[in-house]
């Protein structure tokens, strides 16, 4: 079955500890991205990567950090969480190229509070 | 700057009720344009797509969305509405110009309540 897998789904963790938190795609997509999703605000994204060891960044960067080692495999850092990273996480892929017009697929999400 | 407006935070509408969901976009030339649904606990799920071409766009669960270059929106609709459609919608938009299309701005999202 084609998915996008995060894990882990839930995450509780103190200030400063740092995290990963993993995604992985067996799609065979060149595109990954992460997006962070608040009340009020949608889905913003964090960092995006085209392909293998391309990675840029996207809207709210800040206070994390990315990799893009392998194709499938678009793990999401936060090397020292503040309270201001409590949110719902998202990966989503899809195939490059297209001008944009092929879909995203998301995974389930993870969600992370920070204390 | 780019933006997406989704006016409705929350809607609530009875079960076989009619539904529409505005979205409306800021941006100079019309990019590609979707909406996602988000179950409780789950990822987003794609409904339709709009890129060019025939304004009324067909998509899953019998939704379906207009698209109206003069108003700049991209409204969600469907005719009967069934208790399963819970859930929250995001509408969202791919710029066209270049680097744009790596990324998708979302709307801030409405959340739907069927009452029974």
């Amino acid at each position: 079955e084609a998915q996008v897998t995060q894990n882990p789904r839930y995450l509780i963790t103190v200030t400063g500890k740092k995290l990963t938190v993993t995604c992985s795609q067996n799609m065979n997509h060149e595109y990954m991205s992460w997006y962070r999703q608040d009340p009020g605000l949608g889905l913003r994204q964090i960092y995006y990567s085209m392909n293998v060891e391309v990675t840029d960044k996207g809207d709210v960067p800040e206070g994390y950090k990315v990799s893009r080692k392998e194709k499938r495999n678009f793990p999401l850092i936060l090397e020292s969480p503040s309270p201001n990273q409590t949110s719902l996480y998202f990966c989503a892929s899809k195939q490059s190229g297209g001008q944009g017009r092929s879909p995203l697929h998301f995974g389930n999400g993870t969600r992370l509070t920070v204390t | 700057a780019q933006s997406v407006t989704q006016p409705d935070i929350h809607i609530t509408v009875s079960e076989g009720a009619s539904l529409e969901l505005r979205c409306n976009y800021s941006y100079g030339a019309t990019p590609y344009l979707f909406w996602y649904v988000q179950s409780p606990g789950q990822g987003l799920q794609l409904l339709l797509k709009y890129f060019s071409g025939d304004t009324l766009v067909q998509g899953i669960k019998g939704f379906e969305a207009e698209f109206k270059r003069s108003q700049s929106s991209f409204n969600l609709r469907k005719p009967s509405v069934h208790w399963s459609d819970a859930a929250e919608y995001f509408c969202a938009v791919a710029p066209l110009f270049s680097g744009g299309y790596n990324k998708l701005i979302f709307g801030a999202g409405t959340r739907l309540a069927v009452h029974p």
